[in-house]
């Protein structure tokens, strides 16, 4: 089964820092590529997509995809102590998968703690 | 407010006892879907549907059964031969057309096997 895999953390960063999450995928047919929020005890939030090479920013986040390296990662500037979470990474699988493209693997995702 | 809800937000079974989980969405979207999560580890999908009395079984389906008999609506049933069902339950949705599918998901119901 193709993988999507992430430090698992914590990631621990100051108030008023950047956070560097990063994840990687196996599945080279993947698309498009996904970041969740999820507090503890809560459901998974959806904060950023990004489908073409590149940057891709809104707010205080900004997604890179890399599809040549597989690699993806969520940049938070300004870190916050309520970006205190876990982030999950969820990348589409690829039509060579057999599954309908619309359906993700998810990481087990990275814990960020931010310090005040 | 177009959303996603789950209901019960706790359910606790007994062993032997099948129980179902209820997830009812107003975004219009064609997909629903079915994870559990268990602590520390990502989300496995259950079952999947795409349309209207459609259904595909996920990575983890075994012990599990779904219906889809109307969009809004997609109940999953813990049966008692899913061996280990204690876990938190997320029914997501999307679009299948146009967009890039971006899932959302309902709040989660969290079941305990006594």
């Amino acid at each position: 089964q193709k993988e999507v895999e992430q430090n698992s953390g914590p990631l621990s960063v100051p108030e008023g820092a950047i956070a560097s999450l990063n994840c990687t995928y196996s599945d080279r047919g993947s698309q498009s590529f996904f970041w969740y929020r999820q507090y503890s005890g809560k459901s998974p939030e959806l904060i950023m997509f990004i489908y073409s090479n590149g940057d891709k920013e809104d707010g205080r986040f900004t997604a890179q995809l890399n599809k040549a390296s597989q690699y993806v990662s969520l940049l938070i500037r300004d870190s916050q102590p309520s970006d205190s979470a876990t982030y999950l990474c969820a990348v589409n699988r690829g039509r060579d998968s057999g599954a309908g493209s619309y359906q993700l693997t998810f990481g087990k995702g990275t814990k960020l703690s931010v310090i005040p | 407010d177009g959303g996603i809800t789950q209901s019960p937000k706790y359910l606790f079974r007994k062993e032997g006892q099948n129980v179902t989980l209820s997830c009812e969405q107003n975004l219009n979207h064609d997909a629903m879907y079915w994870y559990r999560q268990d602590p520390g580890q990502g989300l496995r999908l259950i079952y999947y549907s795409q349309i209207v009395n459609d259904f595909q079984k996920g990575d983890i389906a075994e012990g599990y059964s779904v219906s889809r008999e109307k969009k809004e609506s997609f109940p999953l049933t813990v049966t008692s031969a899913q061996k280990n069902p204690t876990a938190f339950y997320l029914c997501a949705s999307s679009l299948t057309s146009g967009s890039y599918n971006e899932q959302f998901f309902g709040p989660g119901t969290r079941l305990t096997v006594l």
